[in-house]
């Protein structure tokens, strides 16, 4: 079965600090898609990234990166020089072949970037 | 602007009244789906369905019912609801479910007393 895990429940950083948010997955499948999702405080989600199995190449936008390792099935997001508007609950998500529709999400982590 | 609606955004109800929450999406995706959202448990998937008329339930299914007349619409139903129904609840659509993702609707926070 599917699993998405995220220990981190809550991050206190202080602006400027670089900070990385951790996402470990379980799954049967050797075909999968992995996601980040952003959740500000007004609610909603936003998308921020999406990973296949066969591709483990990190991947930076701007700020944000990615850390992909298959190894340690593991998914992880570095945000490099925090700001405020960081501030957010950040879900990983994973998407297996055989689930079909199916999105499993991790318990999300709590990231509070302070000024 | 290719977005998921959902309606209400807030809802207060009591135990036992009837609701529905609308959901519709203008994307032409065949996969929409609830979720729900609640406190160190992240998101779980109530129902999904991958066309008109293919409802199948996911991880919660217990206490809601769906239903997809339409492509665009998928409303979400609690018939009797409970207060272990509060939660933020979001819908979500996707072209073809695995691997593209999904796109969410803003949310609907629901409270039952």
């Amino acid at each position: 079965a599917q699993k998405v895990t995220q220990a981190q429940t809550e991050i206190s950083v202080v602006e400027k600090e670089d900070v990385t948010l951790d996402c470990v997955y379980e799954t049967r499948d050797t075909t999968y898609y992995l996601f980040w999702y952003k959740q500000p405080p007004s609610g909603e989600l936003v998308f921020l990234i999406r990973r296949n199995s066969f591709d483990e190449q990190n991947e930076i936008s701007g700020r944000y990166s990615w850390n992909f390792q298959k190894s340690t099935s593991s998914f992880n997001f570095t945000i490099t020089a925090s700001q405020v508007v960081d501030s957010a609950v950040y879900f990983c998500a994973l998407s297996e072949e055989t689930s079909g529709s199916r999105l499993t999400f991790g318990e999300g982590t709590q990231l509070t970037v302070n000024p | 602007e290719a977005q998921v609606t959902q309606n209400p955004r807030y809802l207060i109800t009591v135990t036992g009244k009837k609701l529905t929450v609308t959901c519709s999406q203008n994307m032409n995706h065949e996969y929409m789906s609830w979720y729900r959202q609640d406190p160190g448990l992240g998101l779980r998937q109530i129902y999904y369905s991958m066309n008109v008329e293919v409802t199948d339930k996911g991880d919660v299914p217990e206490g809601y019912k769906v239903s997809r007349k339409e492509k665009r619409n998928f409303p979400l139903i609690l018939e009797s609801p409970s207060p272990n129904q509060t939660s933020l609840y979001f819908c979500a659509s996707s072209y073809g479910g695995y691997p593209y993702g999904y796109t969410f609707g803003s949310g609907t926070r629901l409270t039952v007393v």
